[in-house]
């Protein structure tokens, strides 16, 4: 799998965008871009994922750039509830190697 | 999305002795599994994988004869920790994969906080 770089901490204010980025600059043409976030204390939650195109969720907006080298993920109008550990993967193919390998996330504090 | 649930949230138990976890899928038919520990302040670390039916594969480090899994169904993972110690103590967390397409999400479970005194 792809590594993936993000910052250890962001912080944001209630009601604003809140934009998380994620470097993954070996990433290959069929890896797939997946973002999860943990709150205190629970289950990783699934946000969002990719490959090439920026994709739009309920949750999320997922923007790709064009050499696939990063991406950012967008709360648009971010509560108090999405402060958490947020993770950016980049995942091998499916099948038997599927694998979700969880690096040490941006923790978004969302302040009020 | 998806439905995982594990049970039991959190469990304490006496040194020694042995603890189960089970991870269901609850609207969907998981043909793989995963099992992850997380320490306090830590990512989570992946233990080992099981396909229904078949044996799980274990990740380097991590005991089979201690963590023991079972994927008796395609709705049910066990795992059983054996002689549990007090550093044995984590939070430990179920995924579920309902297929094998490459962009086939996985669905966590709520963890279960075990406490080993």
């Amino acid at each position: 799998d792809a590594k993936t770089t993000q910052p250890p901490s962001m912080d944001c204010a209630e009601g604003r965008a809140a934009n998380l980025p994620c470097n993954h600059s070996t990433i290959s043409g069929n890896e797939y871009v997946y973002w999860y976030r943990q709150i205190h204390s629970q289950g990783p939650q699934y946000i969002i994922h990719g490959l090439k195109n920026n994709e739009t969720n309920e949750m999320a907006s997922l923007i790709i750039t064009e050499d696939r080298k990063s991406s950012t993920l967008i709360l648009p109008h971010a509560t108090l509830r999405d402060t958490a550990v947020y993770y950016c993967i980049v995942r091998v193919s499916g099948g038997s190697n599927y694998k979700l390998t969880f690096g040490k996330g941006t923790l978004l504090t969302v302040n009020p | 999305g998806a439905v995982v649930s594990q049970h039991p949230s959190w469990v304490i138990c006496k040194s020694g002795t042995s603890v189960k976890i089970e991870c269901r899928s609850l609207d969907f038919q998981a043909t793989t599994m995963f099992w992850y520990r997380q320490f306090p302040k830590q990512s989570l670390m992946l233990m080992a994988t099981s396909n229904e039916g078949s044996k799980a594969t274990y990740e380097q480090g991590v005991e089979k004869d201690k963590f023991l899994i079972n994927h008796a169904s395609l709705t049910l993972s066990t795992l059983t920790v054996t002689s549990a110690h007090p550093e044995d103590s984590s939070f430990y967390i179920c995924s579920a994969r309902g297929g094998e397409a490459m962009n086939t999400e996985a669905f966590f479970g709520q963890g279960t906080r075990l406490t080993v005194v």
